[in-house]
């Protein structure tokens, strides 16, 4: 597609529930990238796939968080049993490869853990 | 350990110039990014410094000094749209970013 999409936009949960959190990166771009916003501060690196290599998870808060993606595009990511400190915006990006031309964020998920 | 820092609030006057300081420390390094984001917003692409010394786009430049790990982001001719958060991060060995906390800039009129 022409830019990174996430869906949903907005999610809102009961505590202790599963959620799931995708992202379609832009066609053809290698390298995936998870990242968490909380509000007021900065990017946290969650988890970064890059081709056929196996994915640098040293992000992951705690192991209710995993990821996947499959067939090298469409990443999902999972946080069981949800806590309300898990209450961010996940924004996901996708890189070509080409470090001049940056990582493109898609809009991101904002999860609300009630 | 990997580490970014930046200020966390700076304010300017509309047509001003403002200059937006980073330190960064990570293992290995591939490069130093700068990403503007509005309150709301996606992150966007503002620069990217590998090498030594000042890169300019129109009203925006980046400088990187490797030596010092030290980069800043300058902007002139300031307008209220600038208003943003600006975030500096640094490429480490693996190919993933790492970013600062990011700098909130208020113009003013």
């Amino acid at each position: 597609g022409a830019g990174v999409s996430q869906s949903p936009s907005n999610k809102v949960t009961e505590k202790g529930k599963d959620v799931e959190l995708r992202c379609d990166p832009i066609s053809g771009h290698t390298a995936l990238y998870w990242y968490r916003q909380s509000l007021g501060q900065g990017l946290e690196f969650l988890i970064y796939f890059q081709g056929n290599s196996a994915p640098d998870k040293s992000g992951l808060p705690s192991d209710r968080f995993s990821a996947e993606r499959t067939g090298g595009s469409v990443s999902t990511l999972t946080i069981q049993r949800t806590q309300q400190e898990d209450s961010a915006v996940y924004l996901c990006a996708s890189s070509g490869g080409l470090a001049n031309y940056g990582y493109t964020f898609g809009s991101g998920t904002r999860l609300t853990v009630v | 350990g990997q580490n970014i820092d930046q200020p966390t609030e700076m304010t300017a006057t509309e047509g001003a110039i403002v200059q937006i300081n980073c330190t960064y420390q990570t293992s290995g390094f591939n490069g130093l990014f700068w990403y503007q984001q509005h309150a709301g917003e996606a992150p966007t692409f503002l620069s990217y410094n590998v090498l030594d010394g000042l890169e300019e786009k129109g009203r925006f430049s980046s400088f990187l000094s490797r030596s010092k790990g030290y980069s800043y982001l300058l902007l002139k001719e300031l307008q209220m749209k600038d208003s943003a958060s600006y975030l500096c991060a640094a490429s480490d060995n693996t190919g993933k970013l790492i970013f600062g906390q990011g700098t909130t800039l208020q113009v003013k009129p």
